[in-house]
């Protein structure tokens, strides 16, 4: 079983819909919990991050974080074209000599006009 | 800032060649990583680096090494390439942080595209 769950996708969405982008994890450790965007044959770029149980908003942007469950979303409201890319979501803890990064394997979204 | 450069962006190899791929950063960060991507399999951790003069290994180190050449570069080889290589690598960059409220947000390339014949 992998540390981190993701919806694989792929997920298409008219323009102006409410997205639902989802991981669970199942390591106790992450103590931090990130979503990265990837455009495509781009590096990935971090969107948001989160440290607590709760939300996070950012704009269109909801973060949210559930540690009972071991559970995250991403919420993106009123989506558009310009959102039409892979989410991955990320979790960070110590790990040897250094904090390390734990990915998802990406949901691909895209916003049709 | 360029930020995170990589080279190169794309190679082909046939089985059995070796190539060195270069990283470098520009933000002073003390710690690098190098990743793969491949389908379905999210970014997964082959090397890092924590600081100036450490290496350590991750999730999938079989078949390469690195080394970090000072604080900005840091380079990952493949020795002798296998079709199983075939993937996207990226290099990311972090600051170290110990202190609490730290994250540790990566900073990617762009990556390489390596194809392995």
């Amino acid at each position: 079983q992998k540390e981190v769950e993701q919806d694989p996708g792929p997920l298409s969405v008219p323009e102006g819909a409410i997205v639902s982008l989802n991981c669970t994890y199942s390591n106790s450790a992450f103590q931090y919990f990130m979503w990265y965007r990837q455009y495509s044959r781009k590096g990935p770029e971090l969107l948001m991050y989160t440290y607590s149980s709760g939300n996070k908003e950012d704009g269109r942007f909801t973060a949210q974080v559930d540690k009972s469950s071991k559970y995250i979303s991403l919420f993106i409201r009123d989506s558009q074209p310009s959102d039409s890319a892979t989410y991955l979501c990320a979790m960070s803890a110590w790990a040897g000599s250094a904090r390390q990064l734990t990915f998802g394997s990406g949901t691909q979204l895209t916003v049709l006009p | 800032n360029a930020g995170v450069t990589q080279t190169p962006k794309f190679q082909v190899l046939k089985t059995g060649q070796s190539m060195t791929l270069q990283c470098a950063q520009d933000m002073n960060h003390n710690s690098m990583y190098w990743y793969r991507q491949d389908p379905g399999m999210g970014l997964r951790l082959i090397y890092y680096s924590a600081s100036e003069g450490t290496t350590d290994k991750g999730e999938v180190p079989n078949g390469y090494n690195v080394s970090r050449l000072n604080k900005r570069e840091f380079s990952l080889r493949l020795e002798s390439a296998a079709p199983s290589q075939t993937s996207v690598y990226f290099c990311a960059s972090s600051d170290v942080g110990y202190e609490r409220g730290f994250y540790n947000e990566q900073f990617f390339g762009p990556g390489t595209r390596l194809t392995v014949l």
